[in-house]
């Protein structure tokens, strides 16, 4: 399969815990866009990479979240002391670095805070 | 920053007929169209996608028209299907000249085609 993958598909976890999501675009694309989507709307923007460099995150990154990229390929979404709040699907995108190109999506990961 | 409405929010058809969802963009700067469909618990997957300097595009039974100065654009579906049964996303981007190309979604349609 050669899509964009992301790991976990789902995670449950306790108010107050962190966790770590984990996005792997297709390769050789360069952009990469973090989205969440709550149920009933449209995702979100959260975060985009252009190679290792992150260059924009959304006012709806508090600063409990963080996202890397380290060598320019996987991207790890980190949360920490999660909130209810915080409960969604969180898709990961990847794009070439030309204009006019698509954004493909992964599957997603569903995170349930109880 | 880019804002995107979509109407209506529910959709229901008789399999057969035509299908229009409608949305609206408010920064003039935006410049790329695209339309997702979303099947339940799966990712979103483009269908059609629309640049500024084209007024339709059309692909089988699915076509876009895009109304710059109105700042609208509407998805056509055309004798529907049971499969093509889903969420669909409309979404704008400056698709060229910056800004990160991040696409901003509208709430979405959930469509329905019975049979």
């Amino acid at each position: 399969d050669t899509g964009v993958s992301q790991d976990p598909r789902h995670k449950i976890t306790k108010r107050g815990q962190n966790v770590t999501f984990r996005c792997d675009p297709i390769s050789e694309h360069n952009r990469l866009y973090w989205y969440r989507q709550t149920l009933g709307q449209g995702p979100e923007f959260l975060t985009y990479f252009q190679n290792e460099a992150q260059l924009e995150k959304s006012r709806l990154l508090s600063d409990r979240f963080s996202a890397e990229r380290p060598k320019g390929s996987f991207s790890t979404l980190e949360i920490q002391r999660t909130e209810q709040g915080d409960s969604a699907m969180y898709l990961c995108a990847s794009m070439p670095g030309g204009a006019w190109e698509t954004q493909y999506f992964g599957p997603g990961t569903r995170l349930l805070v109880l | 920053g880019e804002n995107v409405e979509q109407h209506p929010s529910t959709l229901s058809v008789q399999e057969g007929d035509s299908a229009v969802i409608k949305c609206t963009y408010s920064d003039s700067a935006s410049n790329y169209f695209p339309w997702y469909k979303q099947e339940l618990g799966k990712r979103p997957q483009l269908i059609i996608d629309i640049r500024s300097n084209v007024g339709e595009k059309k692909d089988q039974r699915i076509a876009v028209t895009l109304n710059k100065t109105a700042k609208h654009f509407s998805l056509h579906i055309t004798e529907t299907q049971p499969e093509d049964s889903a969420v669909y996303f409309c979404a704008a981007s400056k698709g060229s000249g910056g800004s990160n190309y991040k696409l901003t979604f509208g709430k979405g349609t959930l469509l329905t085609v019975n049979p």
